[in-house]
């Protein structure tokens, strides 16, 4: 089965210093999301791109946060400099538009902790 | 707005129990309606989906109905098993083809031998 790949799976590193989480979504998928998790929020959109042209990224804090895609196979999200706030579960997930409504398929997700 | 309402969890219900969890949502068109589980430490992964009114969609003993008449998608299944313990995510798609996906918050079961 073909799945979204994340990495790394976790990552703990001190406030102030630069992330980069990259997710490979699958071969002929369109569509890429960015969300993030926590109990607090639940799952929040940060970031869509179709064609990976950057369509939606109104729910990511423009500051420090930044997504792309240089290629097909690589998206990644950056966080510069990063924050105890932004410890979450980021997940990666791709689609394919076509005729009809197709499913998201998510990555195991980055668990993320600032310190 | 569009949104989409689940009931509260978590959901603690003994093996071979019935289960419903229910979800309803608001939306300005025709959306599309998918239930996700999370298993601990893993993503979303799709569980079922309908496309139209009166559809049901149903996988590893799972169905739901979509029924536009009380705009709800509930989830149910006749006997769970402790391996079904998860987070249960309803959602809908009213992006008409853009594949953008808004979520309830989440049920969690927890099922008990």
């Amino acid at each position: 089965d073909a799945r979204v790949t994340q990495t790394p799976r976790h990552k703990v590193t001190e406030m102030g210093q630069e992330v980069t989480m990259r997710c490979q979504p699958i071969l002929g998928h369109n569509t890429v999301f960015w969300y993030r998790q926590t109990m607090m929020q639940g799952l929040e959109l940060l970031a869509y791109f179709r064609n990976r042209a950057p369509l939606d990224d109104s729910g990511m804090p423009k500051d420090r946060f930044s997504a792309e895609m240089p290629d097909a196979t690589l998206a990644t999200l950056k966080i510069q400099p990063s924050e105890p706030r932004d410890s979450a579960v980021y997940f990666c997930a791709s689609g394919l538009i076509q005729e009809g409504n197709q499913p998201q398929h998510f990555g195991d997700g980055t668990r993320l902790s600032i310190l | 707005g569009n949104s989409v309402t689940q009931m509260e969890g978590p959901v603690t219900l003994s093996e071979e129990a019935f289960l419903t969890i229910n979800c309803t949502y608001t939306a300005t068109g025709y959306p599309s309606l998918f239930w996700y589980v999370q298993y601990p430490g893993e993503g979303l992964q799709l569980l079922l989906k309908a496309t139209k009114a009166d559809d049901k969609g149903s996988n590893k003993g799972f169905e739901a109905t979509y029924r536009k008449e009380t705009t709800s998608f509930h989830l149910e299944k006749g006997s769970v098993q402790v391996s079904d313990s998860a987070v249960y995510f309803c959602a809908l798609d009213l992006s008409g083809g853009y594949n953008k996906l808004i979520f309830g918050a989440g049920t969690r079961l927890a099922v008990h031998p």
